[in-house]
């Protein structure tokens, strides 16, 4: 299957530093990437889909200013959290959109981000 | 996108078949049905999709009825590497996650 990678896996922060996460398709180009954020025991929910070259589209609730996200080429989106606060701690998942293969979604291993 | 209602847990006896109902009453003609199941703290792993066929793949088969409203999944020999979150998610242009089915192999 298509391999999309996330990077990085872990990482902890101080309150009010930001935090930019990578996703990147391997193997395949993605003009279409989404980003998901977890929370413990709940479901993955979408929080942008990311479209390269353009602006990303974010889900209702969510703050653009403070998610920012950039698809500069087929192969790689990031997410940056912007003053990052504890409750921004959670489970950050990205995926990508296989076109060639059924358009199936791809999911990275996603990025457990701690804010102190 | 058609809300899909799945159990919220499963035993299943390893080496036995794992049959994970869904129910999308509400799907429209044009959303396919895809199967995901995420490990603990890891990322969602896509297992298999169809729209109105029955499908089969090395990870597992899919079985959806004839009008549509809902669909099983089966895992034809489970192992203790199956315990996972499967999530049943009628896709029109966007994937969204329900609550799954919390499915435990049991030794």
């Amino acid at each position: 299957g298509a391999v999309v990678s996330q990077h990085p896996s872990w990482v902890i922060c101080k309150s009010g530093t930001s935090v930019k996460i990578e996703c990147r398709s391997l193997d395949f180009q993605a003009t279409t990437m989404f980003w998901y954020r977890q929370f413990p025991k709940q479901s993955l929910m979408l929080m942008a889909t990311s479209n390269e070259g353009s602006k990303a589209t974010y889900e209702q609730g969510v703050e653009k200013d403070k998610f920012l996200i950039n698809h500069a080429s087929l192969t790689l989106s990031t997410l940056t959290v912007t003053s990052a606060h504890p409750e921004d701690s959670s489970f950050y998942i990205c995926s990508a959109n296989n076109l060639i293969a059924k358009n199936i979604q791809y999911f990275g291993a996603g990025t457990r981000l701690s804010v102190l | 996108d058609a809300k899909t209602t799945q159990p919220p847990s499963m035993d299943c006896a390893e080496g036995r078949a794992a049959n994970l109902p869904c129910n999308h009453s509400t799907i429209s003609g044009n959303e396919y049905v895809y199967w995901y199941r995420q490990i603990h703290s890891q990322g969602p792993q896509y297992i298999i999709h169809g729209l109105k066929n029955n499908e089969t793949n090395e990870m597992a088969s899919l079985i959806i009825t004839e009008d549509r409203k809902s669909s099983t999944l089966i895992l034809p020999h489970a192992t203790l590497r199956d315990t996972a979150v499967y999530y049943c998610i009628a896709l029109h242009e966007k994937l969204t996650f329900g609550t799954g089915t919390r499915l435990t192999i049991i030794p």
